[in-house]
């Protein structure tokens, strides 16, 4: 079935750090995909989306490129910052966004 | 503010017992997605209406149900409750099918006891 699978965390990097989160992909069809955030005590909002092979999606300095051949959606950031620690989730949709499956979530710790 | 309402924000049951958890979409969106977060199984896609009408079913228990009222707010029914239904329940709105982006309410925690 469709699913999604990204690396487990917690994550912890100093600031401006570098930052990268796998995240692959298993869908039937041509799904889109996107990466949410989750800060502290809050629900998860739309960092950034992609909605076709090859399509980047970039929002606050993180961004993502959809890779079919490698069922990939990676979350990048040049340079962290302590602001954004939190709960990083990848997801796709498909059915014609009927249906989001979101990953199991990867922790991000920034240390001033 | 996501402008997703929903209520109650904590809940705390007996096993055994039924719990209603009761979202308010954004204004103007049509969709309305069930999610459960459990520290050992992420974040599980539970049901999704549109319009008042089921569109997509995951892995909703038969214990679970929800439905969607000509306002557009929903509610998750759960009922027998058993200790492993403890979790983050969230509802999540759009305004309808193909625009890509879900809107999060800050979720309801149940525990049950």
């Amino acid at each position: 079935g469709d699913s999604v699978t990204q690396m487990e965390g917690p994550v912890t990097l100093s600031e401006e750090a570098f930052l990268t989160i796998n995240c692959t992909y298993t869908a039937t069809g041509y799904p889109s995909l996107f990466w949410y955030v989750q800060y502290p005590g809050e629900g998860l909002q739309l960092l950034l989306k992609a909605t076709k092979a090859d399509d980047k999606g970039s929002n606050k300095g993180f961004e993502a490129t959809y890779r079919k051949e490698t069922t990939s959606f990676h979350l990048e950031k040049g340079s962290v910052q302590v602001s954004d620690s939190a709960v990083y989730f990848c997801a796709l949709s498909v059915n014609n966004f009927n249906k989001f499956y979101f990953g199991s979530g990867t922790k991000l710790n920034v240390k001033p | 503010d996501s402008g997703v309402t929903q209520t109650p924000k904590h809940l705390i049951t007996a096993t055994g017992q039924r719990v209603t958890l009761r979202c308010s979409p954004r204004s103007g969106d049509l969709s309305v997605y069930w999610y459960q977060q459990s520290l050992d199984q992420g974040l599980q896609f539970l049901i999704q209406y549109y319009n008042g009408e089921e569109r997509a079913k995951g892995n909703i228990l038969e214990r679970f149900s929800a439905q969607q009222f000509p306002d557009l707010h929903s509610e998750l029914n759960l009922s027998s409750l058993e200790l492993g239904d403890s979790a983050l329940y969230f509802c999540a709105s759009s305004v309808g099918p193909a625009t890509g982006e879900l809107f999060f309410g800050e979720g309801s925690r149940l525990t049950v006891l």
